[in-house]
């Protein structure tokens, strides 16, 4: 089965700085790669994800890129401010029908105001 | 719409008791799927449903049992509570790609 690796487990920065967390996968035909956040308590938010067939999304402050070759993808944080402080989930999955969705062991954002 | 909702939010057990944590979704999604979260280990999936009369283990389905006699609801029944279930269980359903979380329910067992 899949699986997917997520690090840092924990990131400090200054607010006003840029964050990034990364994650690779195992299953070559993954090709759906959703972004999660949790704020403490909370239920996870889906906030960005990439198909396998674009490199690079955007939206606003936060960007994901995807590297297939090396079956690694990543988020992209500018400009942090304090309310983007959260634990992140990346995850990974087949697409059409259901595919079981595997994710990362998540990664706790601190932002230093 | 009320999207997903989850009941009770919070609950403590004993050890042997049986109980059932409830599911609902209002936005008519074929798929639904329970999970559980443990600190440091994400989200591990427990039972997913793929239409109403449909179930299937997920990666961690001992000691759990699910059913989906509607499209709207998907509860979670465990059978004699252990320490190891306490957790935060969280209940999602999905369009397209995307899913969606219940607010969970924390469930200690004592």
């Amino acid at each position: 089965g899949e699986n997917v690796e997520q690090h840092p487990s924990t990131l400090s920065v200054q607010e006003g700085d840029s964050a990034v967390i990364k994650c690779t996968y195992s299953d070559s035909a993954s090709n759906y790669f959703p972004w999660y956040k949790q704020e403490l308590g909370k239920r996870p938010q889906l906030i960005i994800d990439i198909r396998s067939n674009v490199g690079e999304k955007k939206d606003q402050r936060i960007a994901v890129t995807l590297n297939k070759t090396a079956k690694h993808f990543s988020l992209h944080i500018t400009e942090t401010q304090p309310e983007d402080s959260a634990v992140y989930f990346c995850a990974a999955s087949r697409s059409g029908g259901y595919q079981k969705v595997t994710f990362g062991t998540g990664t706790k954002l601190q932002v230093i105001p | 719409n009320a999207g997903v909702t989850q009941t009770p939010k919070f609950q403590v057990l004993k050890t042997g008791q049986s109980m059932t944590l409830q599911c609902a979704q209002d936005m008519n999604h074929e798929y639904m799927s329970w999970y559980r979260q443990d600190p440091g280990m994400g989200l591990r999936l427990i039972h997913y449903s793929v239409g109403a009369g449909i179930t299937d283990q997920g990666e961690v389905p001992n000691g759990y049992n699910v059913s989906r006699s509607t499209t709207e609801d998907f509860p979670l029944r465990l059978l004699s509570a252990a320490p190891s279930q306490t957790s935060v269980y969280f209940c999602a359903s999905r369009t397209g790609g995307w899913w969606y979380f219940g607010p969970g329910t924390r469930l200690t067992v004592t």
